[in-house]
């Protein structure tokens, strides 16, 4: 079974952009989640969908958006990026929405803001 | 609001001994935890999780113990081997949460050959 896929691996953009990610979830797995890593940081949650709805939002503003297609695959969107954006961007699925469900991460988009 | 933390940044120590992560949390509604293992330019992957019913749970090489009490968690890796090299987190869930994890802020596991 083929793992979670992101794409593109490698972004770069500059200030006040807008940038759009990937994230093709394992084949059968419903929810979508994504994370935002930043050195020394862990893994801080953006936000998680299942059955393209949004269940659930993290602490970010407003420019981080997301959304789920019907095959589950997933898009968050930043728009007017700032330099602090620049992170690893993680997606992760899991087979159902609850507690107590594994998730499994895909590589990783990591995107540096310039 | 720092809800799971990992104290120690960094830990090194010799393969074939054991190595202990550490972990603690303050959020007592947090009933399910998992230890994820992450090498850089990858991302992270499951390593071994607990439920707040249990105490312990071992997988191989791997044992995490929980203490509710305390609000600790700890893995243990025995012998410990250089591929176990990588960045450590832990992570909790509860019943309210989803699918979300509050992750720590991961151990730097060194084992020396």
């Amino acid at each position: 079974k083929a793992g979670v896929t992101q794409t593109p691996r490698y972004l770069i953009k500059t200030r006040g952009q807008q940038v759009t990610l990937s994230c093709s979830p394992i084949s059968g797995h419903r929810s979508v989640s994504w994370y935002q890593q930043t050195p020394g940081q862990g893994l801080q949650f953006l936000f998680e969908y299942f059955s393209e709805t949004q269940r659930n939002k993290g602490n970010f503003p407003g420019r981080f958006s997301g959304r789920q297609f019907s095959n589950s695959r997933s898009e968050m969107n930043v728009s007017t990026l700032e330099l602090g954006d620049s992170a690893l961007y993680l997606c992760a699925s899991s087979s159902s929405f609850g507690a107590n469900e594994k998730l499994f991460f895909g590589s990783g988009t990591q995107l540096s803001v310039l | 609001d720092q809800q799971v933390k990992q104290n120690s940044p960094s830990l090194s120590v010799q393969e074939g001994r054991i190595s202990i992560l550490n972990c603690d949390y303050t959020n007592s509604m947090f009933d399910y935890f998992l230890w994820y293992k992450k090498y850089p330019a990858e991302g992270p992957t499951f390593l071994i999780s607990i439920s707040s019913i249990k105490d312990k749970n071992e997988d191989g090489r791997f044992t995490v113990f929980l203490n509710k009490s305390a609000k600790h968690l700890s893995l243990h890796i025995v012998p410990s081997q250089p591929g176990d090299s990588a960045v450590y987190f832990c992570a909790a869930s509860g019943e309210t949460s989803g699918s979300r994890l509050t992750f720590g802020e991961g151990t730097q596991l060194t084992v020396n050959p």
